[in-house]
């Protein structure tokens, strides 16, 4: 059964404070493994699709990696308006049933 | 474009009440579904269609339905309302495939928060 688990569940940092979450999956035959961003009350927002182990994207403070079993996303120097939760979702079959994980809530504070 | 649509944004309902929860795009997407979000368990899938005419059940299709006859919409009808469907509905659409057959980006909408009494 495909599995996605995310780490940590919440987070704080101070404003600038760089940090990364981790999205561990398991799943055969990925066909993509996505990050969105969620503000309360707001439906997830697309951040990355990556398609395959060592593929590396980057959005102004944000970038994400891929392994073979996991996914990080890295946030540099990051800035309050980054406070947000942070959901990972994977992709095997090719019409587009998502498996999420539960989500890392970030808050940063300035 | 407007992308996805939904409506309305709150709900509350009485247990064994009925509603349709309305989902719209303007994209041209062949690929539509819908997720309810709960705390700590992430999204789960209850439907989804590759096109109209197409449905299928996601991973919590239990009482819900849904149909599709046109491209930009996929209503989902709650038959008979209970109290464990309390959750915030989310509906999402992509295309199918992108032109290298790699998984295509899905976009969400807004939500629907829906309250069963």
């Amino acid at each position: 059964e495909d599995q996605v688990t995310q780490s940590p569940e919440a987070l704080r940092l101070q404003e600038g404070e760089s940090s990364s979450l981790n999205c561990s999956y398991t799943v055969s035959g990925l066909r993509g493994l996505f990050w969105y961003r969620q503000d309360p009350g707001k439906g997830p927002e697309f951040l990355f699709t990556l398609y395959s182990a060592g593929e590396e994207k980057e959005k102004e403070r944000l970038k994400a990696t891929l392994t073979k079993k996991e996914s990080f996303l890295h946030i540099t120097a990051p800035k309050p308006e980054d406070s947000a939760t942070y959901l990972c979702a994977v992709q095997r079959t090719s019409w587009g049933k998502l498996q999420f994980g539960a989500g890392t809530q970030v808050v940063v504070t300035p | 474009n407007a992308g996805v649509t939904q409506t309305p944004k709150f709900q509350v309902l009485k247990t064994g009440q009925s509603m349709t929860l309305q989902c719209a795009q303007d994209m041209n997407h062949e690929y539509m579904s819908w997720y309810r979000q709960d705390p700590g368990m992430g999204l789960r899938l209850i439907h989804y269609s590759v096109g109209a005419g197409i449905t299928d059940q996601g991973e919590v299709p239990n009482g819900y339905n849904v149909s599709r006859s046109t491209t930009e919409d996929f209503p989902l009808r709650l038959l008979s309302a209970a109290p464990s469907q309390t959750s915030v509905y989310f509906c999402a659409s992509s295309y199918s495939l992108s032109t290298s057959g790699e998984a295509d980006t899905q976009y969400f909408g807004p939500g629907t928060r829906l309250t069963v009494l």
